[in-house]
């Protein structure tokens, strides 16, 4: 059974562009959590979705950050006109029910040039 | 406000020997707490996990330890291998909310 799947696995962007990160979960699982990393500290949550539904964004940058979990596909999680700041490591996670226990992808690491 | 805190940024200890990894927190409405292990360039991978109903779970040679009173859990790992050498994370959340809220990580080096 494969795991979370993330990619790419690395993602450079210059100031102003678009970045679209991707994960696809654990079979099975139909929850999906975002985290995000910055240099030098800890895992922050971004947002969590259930399949076509976000249940919990309140991690998320109000402005240029949207994250989806269509029926079909993987979820994406999209930042436009990226900063420097955006420059981190990007955690997707998976569950297959609400109260189970969360699983991690191996990350994008966005650098913003 | 850091709600959980791992205040040992490093841990060295000699293979063989007990790693003893601390974790404390201030939010009384946390119920769940779990343990990550991350090696660079990968994802957090699941240790263990401890419900607030219980004070201690083990799993082969991690056991984790939960005192409520002292809002205070620790992660043993004996006898420590060269292996378990990556940073390690202590997670929490609260009831109905599924966010995890991450300590800062210790960094475990265990030597031969």
């Amino acid at each position: 059974n494969a795991g979370v799947m993330q990619n790419p696995r690395h993602l450079v962007r210059r100031r102003g562009q678009e970045a679209r990160l991707r994960c696809s979960p654990m079979k099975g699982h139909s929850h999906v959590y975002w985290y995000r990393q910055l240099p030098e500290e800890g895992l922050k949550f971004m947002v969590y979705l259930q399949k076509e539904n976000i249940i919990d964004e309140s991690g998320m940058p109000k402005e240029r950050f949207s994250a989806e979990f269509p029926k079909e596909g993987p979820s994406i999680l999209r930042i436009q006109q990226v900063v420097r700041g955006d420059s981190a490591a990007y955690f997707c996670a998976s569950s297959p029910s609400f109260a189970d226990t969360q699983y991690f992808g191996p990350g994008t690491r966005l650098t913003v040039l | 406000d850091q709600q959980v805190k791992q205040n040992s940024p490093s841990l060295s200890v000699q293979e063989g020997r007990i790693s003893i990894l601390n974790c404390d927190y201030t939010n009384s409405m946390f119920d769940y707490f779990l343990w990550y292990k991350k090696y660079p360039a990968e994802g957090p991978t699941f240790l263990i996990s401890i419900s607030s109903i219980k004070d201690k779970n083990e799993d082969g040679r991690f056991t984790v330890f939960l005192n409520k009173s002292a809002k205070h859990l620790s992660l043993h790992i004996v006898p420590s291998q060269p292996g378990d050498s990556a940073v390690y994370f202590c997670a929490a959340n609260a009831g109905n909310n599924r966010k995890l809220i991450w300590g800062l990580g210790t960094s475990l080096a265990v030597n031969p």
